[in-house]
């Protein structure tokens, strides 16, 4: 069975302390895995897809890396309003379900 | 693109009642999916359509929800006899390829 872990479950940072969220799965077959955003009582916000190992994707202050056993999201500089938590998700055929991971809640304190 | 709509936002019921959520996806998107969200938890799949059809329905999805898709536009899902275990935050996604855009959700309590 597909198996996604994140971690740490919770990350606390001060302002402008880099820092990287790890995401390592388990799955038959990957065919893209993704990156969320997701603010308390909202919807998880796209960030990132990446499809083969050693392909990298930037936004602004985050980069997310692929490995054939893991993913990690690179965030530089972080600012308190990237407080959030991530999530990842993996998707084992084309258009398919994702199965996701439980979650980073990041902090970033000022 | 005026992305993934769902009503309602909130719903309080009794354990017992049925209760119905609609999403509207994103217009060109061919694809809808379901997904249920616990607190401290990742997105949980329910279901997926492509357009009309209903492709996949997860085992751990109950005979008490049912999920349709007329005309492959919008889709509702309903839960019936609603049990407090139900009280959740339920995600609608849409899709054209690949990633997979998320709506608000509709956040379900069951008292």
């Amino acid at each position: 069975e597909d198996q996604v872990t994140q971690s740490p479950e919770a990350l606390r940072l001060q302002e402008g302390e880099s820092s990287s969220l790890n995401c390592s799965y388990t799955v038959s077959g990957l065919r893209g895995l993704f990156w969320y955003r997701q603010d308390p009582g909202k919807g998880p916000e796209f960030l990132f897809t990446l499809y083969s190992a050693g392909e990298e994707k930037e936004k602004e202050r985050l980069k997310a890396t692929l490995t054939k056993k893991e993913s990690f999201l690179h965030i530089t500089a972080p600012k308190p309003e990237d407080s959030a938590t991530y999530l990842c998700a993996v998707q084992i055929s084309r258009a398919g379900k994702s199965t996701f991971g439980d979650g980073t809640t990041l902090t970033v304190k000022p | 693109d005026t992305g993934v709509s769902q009503d309602p936002r909130h719903k309080i019921t009794k354990r017992g009642q049925n209760v119905t959520f609609r999403c509207d996806p994103i217009s060109e998107h061919n694809r809808l999916y379901w997904y249920r969200q616990t607190l401290g938890q990742g997105p949980e799949f329910l279901t997926y359509f492509q357009n009309e059809a209903q492709l996949e329905k997860s085992r751990l999805l109950s005979d008490r929800f049912s999920a349709e898709r007329p005309k492959g536009s919008f889709s509702t899902l309903e839960i019936q006899r609603t049990e407090q275990g139900d009280s959740a935050m339920y995600l609608c996604a849409s899709s054209s390829v690949d990633t997979q855009y998320f709506g608000p959700g509709t956040r379900l309590t069951v008292l």
